[in-house]
């Protein structure tokens, strides 16, 4: 079975500090796909980024970071110089296959409430 | 539009009561998903449908829970005799091709069902 743990239930930064949301992941697959997923108070839920369980090279997306340690299971997401507009609920989720390996479903996290005053 | 939409927004339902839920995916997406999301929660899986086919409902909680897609287009997830433990968010998510891991899913923002 996957499983998606997010510690952190709730952070709160004043804005222009560096924040970092973890992620930690279990999985028997072999090649899955992690995610981070944003959904402010309107309720949607806004894709942020992708990583394919094959590459661990971290990258750099403007003001978005991730942190991808396969050794660890870990997947962690870093907002640098956040924004009172970043506050949202960020949610880590896992790919996995589906019962036919036809398709795959998400595996989220609790997710982790950001809070970002002025 | 350009993305998913879901309605209606907001429903209010007696115990009791038989709710609709309406989803239209992106335009040529083939794969459909619902998602149910209780408060202070992520979202977890219901079922999927590629196409008109209905490949996995092993998320549905309870036979009272119903899921079509005819047209292979717009999908409506059907509860009957709701009850309060029903009272949650439902997602819909499309994504363009069927299978493969990596396959972004694009969500619509919900319908909010609460039952009294």
């Amino acid at each position: 079975a996957q499983k998606v743990t997010q510690a952190q239930t709730e952070i709160s930064v004043v804005e222009k500090e560096d924040v970092t949301l973890d992620c930690v992941y279990e999985t028997r697959d072999t090649t899955y796909y992690l995610f981070w997923y944003k959904q402010p108070p309107s309720g949607e839920l806004v894709f942020l980024i992708r990583r394919n369980s094959f590459d661990e090279q971290n990258e750099i997306s403007g003001r978005y970071s991730w942190n991808f340690q396969k050794s660890t299971s870990s997947f962690n997401f870093t907002i640098t110089a956040s924004q009172v507009v970043d506050s949202a609920v960020y949610f880590c989720a896992l790919s996995g296959t589906g019962k036919n390996s036809g398709y795959s479903t998400l595996t989220f996290g609790k997710g982790t409430m950001l809070l970002v005053s002025p | 539009g350009a993305g998913v939409s879901q309605s209606p927004r907001y429903k209010v339902a007696k115990r009791g009561q038989d709710v609709a839920l309406r989803c239209d995916p992106i335009s040529g997406h083939v794969s459909l998903f619902w998602y149910q999301q209780a408060l202070g929660q992520g979202p977890e899986f219901l079922t999927y449908f590629q196409n008109e086919a209905q490949l996995d409902k092993s998320g549905l909680p309870s036979d009272r829970f119903f899921a079509e897609r005819p047209e292979g287009s717009v999908s409506t997830l059907k509860i009957q005799r709701t009850q309060q433990e029903d009272s949650a968010v439902y997602l819909c998510a499309s994504s363009l091709v069927r299978g493969v891991t990596y396959n972004e899913q694009f969500f619509g923002p919900g319908t909010r069902l609460t039952v009294l």
